[in-house]
């Protein structure tokens, strides 16, 4: 039961443009989500994470959008660089006693071409 | 560097021997975690500390595992009788608190190849 979904095993940009990751979700109880980047043989890199009392957050290039009707969370980098070639992972927590009890999806591999 | 520490970085046993992977959190935080990361997926939970007591455990923790924490610090995670489908890498993350809004902080991680 994968109750974080990425549904797109890979984007390729132009460096500039807009990178737009997608990331859908089944659990109604989760209420944190959080954006993870990872190098091969690296740990994932924290991004930028939102409640779900927000629909929006940004950080610099980084923006989360977050659709509770729709279960739906996207990032978007804008201008996407080179250096953000990654693997891109969503995750989500139910929050109490369990938050940090982290449900990733299977991770987007991006790539920005110069 | 305070950042989450791991070691060893990389592990190659054989089948059947046990090996034990060390995680040292970010000092301040009392939560630990530990993940498994497959290739080609995103990690998936096994297991969390609060302070010293383990609060939780995934069923993808068998029983030849086992995770301590035995000061609140750093903390081990033994494999015993290593499988080749144990092979992976093993993810160690910290926060603070119990609050929602603290961020998780995972380590660079240590591999695992089972021969």
């Amino acid at each position: 039961d994968q109750q974080v979904k990425q549904n797109s095993p890979s984007l390729s940009v132009q460096e500039g443009r807009i990178s737009i990751l997608n990331c859908d979700y089944t659990n109604s109880m989760f209420d944190y989500f959080l954006w993870y980047k990872k190098y091969p043989a690296e740990g994932p890199t924290f991004l930028i994470s939102i409640s779900s009392i927000k629909d929006k957050n940004e950080d610099g290039r980084f923006t989360v959008f977050l659709n509770k009707s729709a279960k739906h969370l996207s990032l978007h980098i804008v201008p996407s660089q080179p250096g953000d070639s990654a693997v891109y992972f969503c995750a989500a927590s139910d929050g109490g006693t369990s938050y940090g009890k982290l449900t990733f999806g299977q991770g987007t591999i991006l790539t920005v071409h110069p | 560097d305070t950042g989450v520490s791991q070691d060893p970085r990389h592990k190659i046993t054989k089948r059947g021997q046990n090996v034990t992977f060390r995680c040292d959190p970010i000092s301040e935080h009392n939560r630990l975690y530990w993940y498994r990361q497959t290739l080609g997926q995103g990690p998936e939970f096994l297991t969390y500390f609060q302070n010293e007591a383990q609060l939780e455990k995934s069923r993808l923790l068998s029983d030849r595992f086992s995770a301590e924490r035995p000061k609140g610090s750093f903390s081990t995670l033994e494999i015993q009788r290593t499988e080749q489908g144990d092979s992976a890498m093993y993810l160690c993350a910290s926060s603070a608190a119990l609050n929602s809004g603290n961020t998780i902080y995972f380590g660079e991680g240590s591999w695992l190849t089972v021969v």
